[in-house]
């Protein structure tokens, strides 16, 4: 019973292509969020999405686009993928806002070739 | 940028004995903290949490201690078990703010 699931687990692709990655969870949480884990281990943020706002949106290339379709969803969508988008992508969703322990999926590693 | 430090890589200990991992910060504003446990191939899962009108918070097996003026935290574990191998990352974030800021992780071992 899977509170916070990402699909694919593994992602191998060609550079230049488009590629989605897709993130699901079942807490009933208001706030769900993209990570990038990169080679040096450092989990940074990328997007957290609130009732369908974006409210943050770090400096990240806008070939990164988050799409939620509804509370539960969270997907990201990845245009014209470069070598060094290869790294470990983390979905996650919180519940408050203010303290906000935030529930992992179990990680997507995209491999760009 | 790196707010959140985790400066020591790895740590390894005796089961039984006191793990310590340590984390420093560097934004005063930062008031809420966490540690997260991560197995290989899974996501963080969180462990435990303080803020900042705290010092210290215990659950079980794990206490967190807050020194604000030194902008240090730390996490320990006592007894250590052999299941507590695993990365832990040190979070911290503001008040009302779900940008949450991550070291780079501890990679803690526990010898039977």
């Amino acid at each position: 019973d899977t509170a916070v699931s990402q699909t694919p687990k593994y992602l191998v692709t060609q550079m230049g292509n488009d590629k989605s990655i897709k993130c699901e969870q079942n807490l009933g949480h208001d706030t769900m969020y993209w990570y990038k884990q990169d080679s040096k281990k450092f989990l940074k943020i990328m997007f957290s999405y609130n009732n369908k706002e974006l409210i943050i949106n770090e400096t990240v290339p806008n070939r990164f686009s988050p799409k939620s379709p509804d509370k539960a969803h969270l997907n990201l969508h990845i245009n014209s993928l470069e070598l060094g988008d290869s790294a470990v992508y983390f979905c996650a969703s919180s519940q408050d806002p203010v303290y906000n322990e935030q529930f992992f999926g179990p990680g997507t590693r995209l491999t760009v070739l | 940028d790196q707010q959140v430090k985790q400066n020591s890589p790895s740590l390894s200990v005796q089961e039984g004995r006191i793990s310590i991992l340590n984390c420093d910060y560097t934004n005063s504003m930062f008031d809420y903290f966490l540690w997260y446990k991560k197995y290989p191939a899974e996501g963080p899962t969180f462990l435990i949490s303080i803020s900042s009108i705290k010092d210290k918070n215990e659950d079980g097996r794990f206490t967190v201690f807050l020194n604000k003026s030194a902008k240090h935290l730390s996490l320990h574990i006592v007894p250590s078990q052999p299941g507590d191998s695993a990365v832990y990352f040190c979070a911290a974030s503001e008040y009302n703010n779900n940008d949450m800021r991550f070291g780079a992780g501890t990679r803690l071992t526990v010898k039977p």
